[in-house]
């Protein structure tokens, strides 16, 4: 069974810096890696997909890569609406999401 | 633009079932499968199980088959998730998604969520 870990649980990041966020699987899943945005009472918001293609309408400071087991979404200048709770999810197998890493201002 | 409009919040007694539905528009309704997520209190994401919009066929979670079950009805474009014997564990906000390929997908349009609580 694979296990999706994200680090760090929490980062403090002030606006304006780079955040780098990590997702790890416990067994490759290839590309098949998506990133969720999700804001206090919202539903999650697709960022990335296949593991570094940006979804419709997200901003290019958004970008993720990697493959196989390891994987990164990175936002490259940290603005206000950017502090939220980050997913990954698998998609190689049954679907299954990290356990989130939450972005709060420094 | 794409719309997953789900029913209203819920309340239920230990034991009991809940029905939660999730009505489509702004696309073709059997081209895509649609999938529930839930989320519970202060928790992350718990993938449930997928329903195919053209043809049906399904793939639950191992840890809730036999207690979930999920319809579409293509002439409202609207599919249903029912849970059975429900827990105070199975409280939690539960999101349709859609999905474009198949079970095995990411998630690109979301519901605004069903808060199901369950209480004695």
């Amino acid at each position: 069974e694979i296990v999706m870990t994200q680090s760090p649980a929490t980062l403090s990041v002030s606006p304006g810096e780079r955040a780098t966020l990590s997702c790890r699987a416990s067994q490759s899943v290839s590309s098949n890696l998506a990133w969720y945005q999700q804001k206090p009472g919202q539903a999650p918001r697709l960022l990335i997909y296949g593991a570094s293609t940006r979804a419709t309408g997200i901003p290019a400071r958004f970008s993720g890569s990697g493959s196989g087991t390891e994987f990164t979404l990175t936002i490259s200048s940290l603005q206000s609406e950017d502090f939220a709770v980050y997913y990954c999810q698998q998609y190689n197998n049954w679907p299954l999401f990290g356990g989130g890493t939450k972005v709060e201002i420094k | 633009q794409v719309q997953l409009v789900q029913s209203g919040a819920e309340v239920k007694k230990p034991g009991a079932s809940v029905k939660v539905s999730c009505k489509a528009s702004g696309y073709t309704f059997t081209s895509y499968g649609i999938s529930w997520v839930r989320q519970a209190p202060g928790q992350g994401l718990e993938w449930m199980g997928w329903i195919s919009a053209y043809n049906g066929n399904t793939n639950y979670a191992q840890k809730l088959q036999g207690r979930v079950t999920m319809t579409t009805d293509t002439s409202t474009s609207t599919a249903y998730m029912e849970l059975r014997s429900l827990r105070s564990d199975d409280t939690a906000v539960y999101y349709c998604a859609s999905s474009y390929s198949g079970s095995y997908d990411y998630f690109d349009y979301w519901g605004q969520g069903t808060l199901v609580t369950v209480s004695s």
